[in-house]
């Protein structure tokens, strides 16, 4: 199965700051097949990106997301207070669908 | 707009079956994929696997001899059937709406397996 390494484990950052989240995998993934989730606290995930780098609706298009290769980035610009939450990317390239561990993105 | 709905036991002895239904409002079944993730607490993510609207499944390898999805389309309601259960299936159980990727989540009903 495809292994999604996610980093940092957690990001310390300011509102107004910008963050970058790598997700990377352990074999080859066609970025159309890469989504990614935020999760607040107590709350359901919900998707954000999917494809790599479409915007689920209703996501502001301070979120954006790329691919490189087997590395994909979720970049949020000016952070927002109800940007602090888990992230995670999936993959479903290839059966069984799988999930990163996640980034906890933190107020610092 | 769509919403999604667990239920079911939220404590399961071990050795037993856990049992879920997840009732979808404001929608139908119809021409989509129908999901099951677990989340242990403090945990991450885990696709349990998914059905279609002609009950056809997909269950993760790693849990696949112990899962049994069914789809009621006429009550618009999925479950799920995991069997054998141990410690290690405590999570908080999500059904979702679409495999890839998942578009809408339900609110997630915490299962503890527990003598």
């Amino acid at each position: 199965e495809i292994v999604l390494t996610q980093s940092p484990g957690t990001l310390s950052l300011s509102p107004g700051e910008g963050a970058t989240l790598s997700c990377r995998a352990s074999q080859s993934l066609s970025s159309s097949f890469l989504a990614w989730y935020q999760q607040r606290p107590g709350q359901a995930p919900r998707l954000l990106m999917f494809g790599s780098s479409d915007r689920a609706p209703g996501i502001p298009d301070r979120f954006s997301g790329s691919a490189s290769g087997i590395v994909f980035t979720l970049t949020i610009s000016r952070l927002e207070p109800e940007d602090f939450a888990v992230y995670y990317c999936q993959q479903y390239g290839r059966s069984p669908y799988t999930f990163g561990q996640g980034t906890k993105l933190e107020i610092k | 707009q769509e919403q999604l709905q667990e239920s079911g036991p939220g404590l399961v002895k071990p050795s037993e079956t856990l049992s879920l239904t997840c009732t979808l409002s404001g929608g139908s079944l119809s021409h989509y994929y129908w999901s099951w993730i677990r989340q242990p607490p403090g945990k991450g993510l885990e696709l349990i696997g998914y059905i279609d609207y002609s009950a056809s499944t997909s269950y993760n390898p790693s849990l696949n001899s112990r899962v049994t999805m069914s789809i009621d389309t006429s009550k618009n309601q999925f479950s799920l059937k995991l069997s054998s259960v141990t410690a290690a299936d405590t999570a908080v159980y999500y059904c979702a709406k679409g495999s890839r990727p998942i578009v809408v989540w339900g609110r997630g009903t915490l299962v503890t397996v527990s003598s």
